[in-house]
């Protein structure tokens, strides 16, 4: 598709249990991005890709988030030993280049709720 | 620590009344950036401003950048239904590589 893909769109899952969750960036796009975002909460920054490597990981809240992409396409975060706090929407974005005059566009997110 | 404040949080006006959003900060910003989300989206970008003082039009939305690159306006005329949404502003202060977002100002529109 010509836009940001993302997958699953909802996760249930119980708390202690691992998630992945996939996002397929627009074709071309060498900059991507993860944030959170919580109820009534902005975006909370993840984690930003540049290619496959991982410039700045410093939004990551705890060692149970990681992220990793490959081919400079598709990026996978992973939560391990889900909590209840861990439950958000997920967005993800990609950019032609990194910069802040650079036109971030967004997925739809995967809404993640752990019981 | 939120670098970008916005208000007002919650804004819930009738179609054809005016307003004005705010998103303030004490860091200097090389570019802020508005975006607007609709429920189930993500968000979508409207303008960008690089310029202190710089003005940007977009039919009924005005925004705009202040001189000292620490704060933004966003002002809608006539009000219609379909400006509901989350509206997001996010700065970047080119020290890192993420862009700051507030946490936004929700607004509804009714007929």
């Amino acid at each position: 598709g010509a836009g940001v893909s993302q997958s699953p769109s909802n996760k249930v899952t119980e708390k202690g249990k691992d998630v992945e969750l996939r996002c397929d960036p627009i074709s071309g796009h060498t900059a991507l991005y993860w944030y959170r975002q919580s109820l009534g909460q902005g975006l909370e920054f993840l984690i930003y890709f540049q290619g496959n490597s991982a410039p700045d990981k410093s939004g990551l809240p705890s060692d149970r988030f990681s992220a990793e992409r490959t081919g400079g396409s598709v990026s996978t975060l992973t939560i391990q030993r889900t909590q209840q706090e861990d439950s958000a929407v997920y967005l993800c974005a990609s950019s032609l280049h990194r910069g802040g005059t650079g036109e971030l566009f967004f997925g739809e997110g995967s809404r993640l709720t752990v019981l | 620590t939120q670098l970008l404040e916005q208000s007002p949080q919650f804004l819930s006006i009738q179609e054809g009344e005016n307003l004005t959003v705010y998103c303030n900060s004490s860091s200097v910003f090389s570019s802020l950036q508005w975006y607007r989300q609709e429920p189930g989206e993500g968000p979508v970008l409207l303008v960008t401003v690089v310029t202190g003082g710089e003005v940007k039009k977009l039919k009924r939305l005005t925004f705009q950048f202040g001189d000292a690159r620490k704060d933004s306006s966003l002002h809608i005329t006539a009000a219609q239904p379909g400006d509901t949404g989350l509206y997001l502003c996010a700065g970047d202060r080119n020290s890192g590589y993420a862009l700051n977002f507030g946490k936004g100002t929700s607004l509804l529109v009714t007929p």
